[in-house]
């Protein structure tokens, strides 16, 4: 399966950007890196998502590497809201698999 | 456009009781997924499914069995409730590669 590696724990002041790094060095050519977030136990909530190039929305932005093994997602000015736990995410082309790492945990400080 | 809806939300059981988790969604996505969230801990996949009539096992299926015998029905039950069952269970599903993945809003169980 393709297997992310993400920090434990990051902690960010707030209104300074975050910068959250993900290893997905076994990403095969055609799977999309997704990543979410996970505020207790909630649902967990979309935030970008993409397969080769930068992306860009109103939450945040993904920066894939070239050769696609890591990204990072940037919140741009992280809010106490932003506390939670972050998920980078890789679905298997070749069996459909959508499997879970350990996340980082996020803490915005005031 | 309800999104995925997962029934029911809260339940307790006694050990050896059987029930039933019902994921629906309303966007005719081809795949579905059941996760199992314990205190502290990621999402772990239980089984998931390709399209309608097809199931497959993911990390942890053991004392689960599912059906998808309706596109936009994924059904998640246990035959013989355990306490090691106790969780928040979470649906997901996509169209296809490259599309948003939606999630459910969680459904407690609780074995006793």
């Amino acid at each position: 399966d393709a297997k992310t590696t993400q920090p434990p724990s990051m902690d960010c002041a707030e209104g300074r950007a975050a910068n959250l790094p993900c290893n997905h060095s076994t990403i095969s050519g055609n799977e999309y890196v997704y990543w979410y977030r996970q505020i207790h136990s909630q649902g967990p909530q979309y935030i970008i998502h993409g397969l080769k190039n930068n992306e860009t929305n109103e939450m945040a932005s993904l920066i894939i590497t070239e050769d696609r093994k890591s990204s990072t997602l940037i919140l741009p000015h992280a809010t106490l809201r932003d506390t939670a736990v972050y998920y980078c995410i890789v679905r298997r082309s070749s069996n459909y698999k959508l499997t879970f790492g350990k996340g980082t945990l996020l803490t915005v400080n005031p | 456009n309800a999104g995925v809806t997962q029934t029911p939300k809260f339940r307790v059981l006694k050990t050896g009781q059987s029930m039933t988790l019902l994921c629906a969604q309303d966007m005719n996505h081809e795949y579905m997924y059941w996760y199992r969230q314990d205190p502290g801990m990621g999402l772990r996949l239980i089984h998931y499914s390709v399209g309608e009539g097809t199931t497959a096992k993911g990390e942890v299926p053991d004392g689960y069995n599912v059906s998808r015998l309706k596109k936009q029905n994924f059904l998640l039950g246990l035959e013989s409730a355990a306490p090691s069952q106790t969780s928040v269970y979470f649906c997901a599903s996509i169209r296809d590669a490259g599309n948003t993945i939606y999630f459910g809003e969680g459904s407690w169980l609780t074995v006793v």
